[in-house]
Order: C-alpha cells, then structure tokens, then sequence
C-alpha cells in the first residue's frame, strides 16, 4: 500500500498569510494526487486534481504542486473561510490513501 | 451542476446488513469510475471500494472485502453498496464519490447494541 505523510498535522495562520501543506508519498504516485478541504459536519470539497489541477469553481488562491513523491498546497491570502481542514489523496492505484489532514486554524 | 446523493443510512445492530445507494447527476456517470470513502473522528478518512464505469472491474479494501459488495445501475445512474455483517468499526459517514473531483454529502452508519 501506499502511505501518505501530510504535514503539519496542525497549522495556526492569520488572515491574509499564506500558507503551504504537504504531502510526501511513500512511492511515486507521478500526478495521481489530489487536495480537499473540509468543513466540520461537511463533506470534503475537491481543491485540487492532479497535482495541479484547479478543480472548476475554486478560487485561484489554491495552488498545487509536484510529482513523484512529493507533493505541496499552497494557500495565498488567508481568508476566515479558508480555516478548515485539508487532506491531500493518492489515486494513483488501490488501495486509495489519505493524507492524515491538516486542521487549519486562525491565530 | 453535478450532484451526488447519498441514502440509506442508519442505526443497525451488530451482523446487520445495510445498502447504501446514491443518486448522480450533472456528469456522464455511465463513463466514470466511482466509489464509496467512509470517515470517522477516529481513523480519517478511508476509501472503502471502487467500481469501474462498466462494472466489470470492482475493488475492495481489505477491511470490508468479502462483507461489502459495490454494484452501479448506469440506466439509473444510482451507485449502491450492500453492506453485510457489519461491526462497529464499520460506524462511519460513507460518502459517494467520483474520485478525485465529486463528493457527495454523505449518509451515516451506526453500528450500536
């Protein structure tokens, strides 16, 4: 199985910073990655597929890099909206795996 | 716009047996993979199985392989999963997916006594 180890596990930002996510596959995955974020009691939105792909409607603030191994998110000018938690996920083949998320709090 | 509906969801007992179903629409579901991903507090987020766009080719994790069966209805554009002797590790919000771009909102399984 492919593992996935996301860092940090928690992050602490303000408004209008910005901030990077990431993911570290335990074997090339090539693009086959994608980044969602999630609200509490919500279900997970698509951010990003892969690796770079802006999923249609979300705002060009997210940003998304990398390929192989290593994998990163990078969210510009922090809004209140934006606090949440990030989960990046392999389906580069099965079984599918998620990153452990990234609980993403205001300061 | 896409949508992905998620039903039958519940509390069960120990050794029941459920089946989830969900409604697609808004995207060509008869040409997509799809799947089920379940989540709970404790262990994240956890795929759970995946189905080909014609059904012929299923894919399971091991934690429910040989209980949970995948099927899809491409006349219906409905996407099932019968969920067989189940534990209370299976107690989770199962969403339907077409990984990795469309999420539904998900329909919650509890396993209790």
């Amino acid at each position: 199985d492919i593992q996935i180890t996301q860092s940090p596990s928690s992050l602490s930002a303000s408004v209008g910073d910005r901030v990077t996510i990431t993911c570290r596959a335990s074997q090339r995955i090539s693009n086959y990655l994608a980044w969602f974020q999630q609200k509490p009691g919500k279900a997970p939105k698509s951010l990003i597929y892969a690796a770079s792909i802006l999923q249609s409607g979300v705002p060009s603030k997210f940003s998304g890099s990398g390929s192989g191994t290593d994998f990163t998110l990078t969210i510009s000018s922090l809004q209140p909206e934006d606090f949440a938690t990030y989960y990046c996920q392999q389906y580069d083949s099965y079984p599918l795996t998620f990153g452990q998320g990234t609980k993403l709090e205001i300061k | 716009e896409v949508q992905l509906l998620e039903s039958g969801g519940g509390l069960l007992q120990p050794g029941g047996s459920l089946r989830l179903s969900c409604a697609a629409s808004g995207f060509s579901f008869s040409i997509s993979a799809m799947s089920w991903v379940r989540q709970t507090p404790g262990k994240g987020l956890e795929w759970v199985s995946t189905i080909s766009d014609t059904g012929g080719s299923t894919y399971y994790a091991d934690s429910v392989k040989g209980r949970f069966t995948i099927s899809r209805d491409n006349s219906k554009n409905t996407l099932y999963l019968q969920m067989n002797s189940l534990t209370a590790d299976d107690t989770a919000v199962y969403y339907c997916a077409r990984v990795p771009t469309y999420w539904g909102q998900g329909t919650l399984v509890t396993l209790s006594s």
